[in-house]
């Protein structure tokens, strides 16, 4: 079982460029959501979405959008990125079913913004 | 929103045993979780308190306190590859977490 996959691994970007940050997983999970982690911040929530067809915004979702058109995917996109958006994102799921509804990690995406 | 806090750095002896501390203010509680993290790697999930007390998995405990805004995790028996940053994460009633910093603990022969 892969779990939660994303891509691209690392990507370096022109600022002013837009961006699609891809996240799946094949755990049926319901709930979705994207962290980016900087150094000394720890992760913080951008988006997040409970169930497909639904989204909602998190600490800091300016500068970013998602859509979650079915369960499996939840696309981070960039319209117009800015250096302060360099940094390693992370998207995550969790099944709200389970008792302790822990979160499962995706690898992450190393952004640069120049 | 939540305020959570946590040291930035431990320092401990392998066989040795570290605790991690955490205090939090919340404005919603729905549980608290410990990950640990491996340089250039994702979080995994380490543990999970919602009531008060000590859950024991293994080497590794975790304690809340929900009255104190606390809650710490211990390590047992400190091994090299327990060199890693421990996050602390409190779930609000939404479902949604907020993450200390984080604590790096280095594991030293």
């Amino acid at each position: 079982t892969a779990g939660i996959t994303q891509a691209p691994t690392s990507q370096i970007l022109a600022a002013g460029r837009s961006m699609t940050l891809r996240c799946t997983q094949d755990m049926r999970h319901n709930a979705m959501y994207w962290y980016r982690q900087d150094l000394g911040l720890g992760l913080r929530l951008i988006h997040y979405s409970n169930t497909a067809g639904t989204t909602g915004k998190g600490e800091v979702p300016d500068g970013y959008s998602v859509s979650r058109a079915n369960t499996d995917d939840f696309p981070l996109t960039l319209a117009s990125a800015v250096p302060s958006q360099t940094s390693v994102y992370f998207c995550a799921s969790s099944d709200s079913s389970s008792g302790s509804n822990e979160q499962f990690f995706g690898p992450g995406t190393r952004l640069t913004v120049l | 929103g939540q305020n959570i806090d946590q040291p930035t750095e431990m320092t401990a002896t392998e066989g040795a045993i570290v605790q991690i501390n955490c205090t939090y203010q919340t404005s919603g509680f729905n549980g608290l979780f410990w990950y640990q993290q491996h340089a250039g790697e994702a979080p995994t999930f380490l543990s999970y308190n919602v009531l008060d007390g000590l859950e024991e998995k293994g080497r590794f405990s975790s304690f809340l306190s929900r009255s104190k805004g606390y809650s710490y995790l211990l390590l047992k028996e400190l091994q090299m590859k327990d060199s890693a940053s421990y996050l602390c994460a409190v779930r609000d009633g939404d479902y949604k977490l907020s993450f200390g910093a984080g604590t790096t603990v280095t594991v030293r022969a």
